[in-house]
C-alpha cells in the first residue's frame, strides 16, 4: 500500500491559518487522499478528500499537487476546537473492495495557541 | 454526535472475564467496522461487516469475536483476554465503497475505553 509521511507535530496561533502539509511519493493514479481528525477522548472524524484538483468545504480546503506526490489540508482560520490529530490517508480503487481500507499513520499532534 | 454510538464508553475487565461491546449506527449505512487504537500507536483496522456479512479479518486473535445481527448494529465479544489488549476499540459505518462506484466516508463512534487487568 502506497504510505504517507507527515510532521509529527504543528503549532498555530488562534485565527491564523494553517497549513498541514503530506507527501504520498508512491500514490497510484487511482488513490483518493483522505484526511480525518481525532480530537481527544473522540474517535476520528472525516475532513476532506479528493483525487487531483483542490477541494473546499466548510471544514478546510485540500490543496493537491500537480504531481500528487503532495498535499496540504488548509484550515483557513483555526481555533482551539481545531486542536487534534490529523491523519493524511490514502484509499485504494473503489472497485477492488481495498478502499474498505483506511490506514492510519502517526498523524500531525496540531497544537492551537490562543 | 456523528450517529454512531458505543457502549459501554469504559470498561475494566479480568482476563477471565466475558463481555461485549455494542456499537449501533442511525445513518442507514450498509457497512461496519471495529478498529483498536492502542496507547503510542496507530488504528488498527479489525473487522469490517458489510450487509451483515464479514468481508475482512485482519489476522485478529479468536478472543476477538464479531458479531453483526443486522445492518445497525455491531458487537465485539471479548473472552479470556490479555492485557495488552487494553485499548481503544472504535467502531465506525459507512456504505460499502465495494458496491458502489464513489468513495465513502467512515463515520467512528466515540470508543469504548478498556482496560484489562
Amino acid at each position: 500500500d502506497a504510505k504517507t509521511t507527515q510532521p509529527n507535530s504543528m503549532e498555530s496561533n488562534e485565527e491564523e491559518p494553517v497549513h498541514l502539509p503530506c507527501n504520498h511519493s508512491t500514490i497510484s493514479g487511482t488513490d483518493y487522499i483522505h484526511w480525518y481528525r481525532q480530537l481527544p477522548s473522540q474517535g476520528p472524524e472525516y475532513v476532506i478528500h479528493g483525487l487531483t484538483s483542490n477541494v473546499n468545504n466548510r471544514m478546510a480546503s485540500l490543496a493537491i499537487a500537480e504531481d500528487r506526490k503532495s498535499s496540504t489540508l488548509i484550515l483557513h482560520r483555526a481555533t482551539l476546537r481545531d486542536a487534534a490529530v490529523y491523519y493524511c490517508i490514502l484509499r485504494g480503487p473503489i472497485s477492488s473492495g481495498s478502499a474498505r481500507q483506511l490506514t492510519f499513520g502517526s498523524g500531525t499532534q496540531l497544537t492551537v495557541l490562543p | 454526535e456523528t450517529g454512531v454510538t458505543q457502549t459501554p464508553r469504559h470498561l475494566v475487565m479480568g482476563m477471565t472475564n466475558k463481555k461485549s461491546l455494542k456499537c449501533e449506527q442511525h445513518l442507514g449505512h450498509n457497512a461496519m467496522y471495529w478498529y483498536k487504537q492502542s496507547a503510542k500507536k496507530p488504528l488498527e483496522l479489525m473487522f469490517v461487516y458489510s450487509l451483515e456479512e464479514r468481508v475482512e479479518n485482519n489476522s485478529v486473535p479468536s478472543r476477538f469475536s464479531p458479531e453483526c445481527p443486522n445492518s445497525s448494529h455491531l458487537f465485539l465479544h471479548l473472552h479470556t483476554l490479555q492485557p495488552e489488549d487494553s485499548a481503544l476499540y472504535l467502531c465506525a459505518s459507512s456504505q460499502d465503497p465495494g458496491l458502489a462506484d464513489y468513495t465513502d466516508t467512515q463515520y467512528f463512534g466515540p470508543g469504548t475505553r478498556l482496560t484489562v487487568l
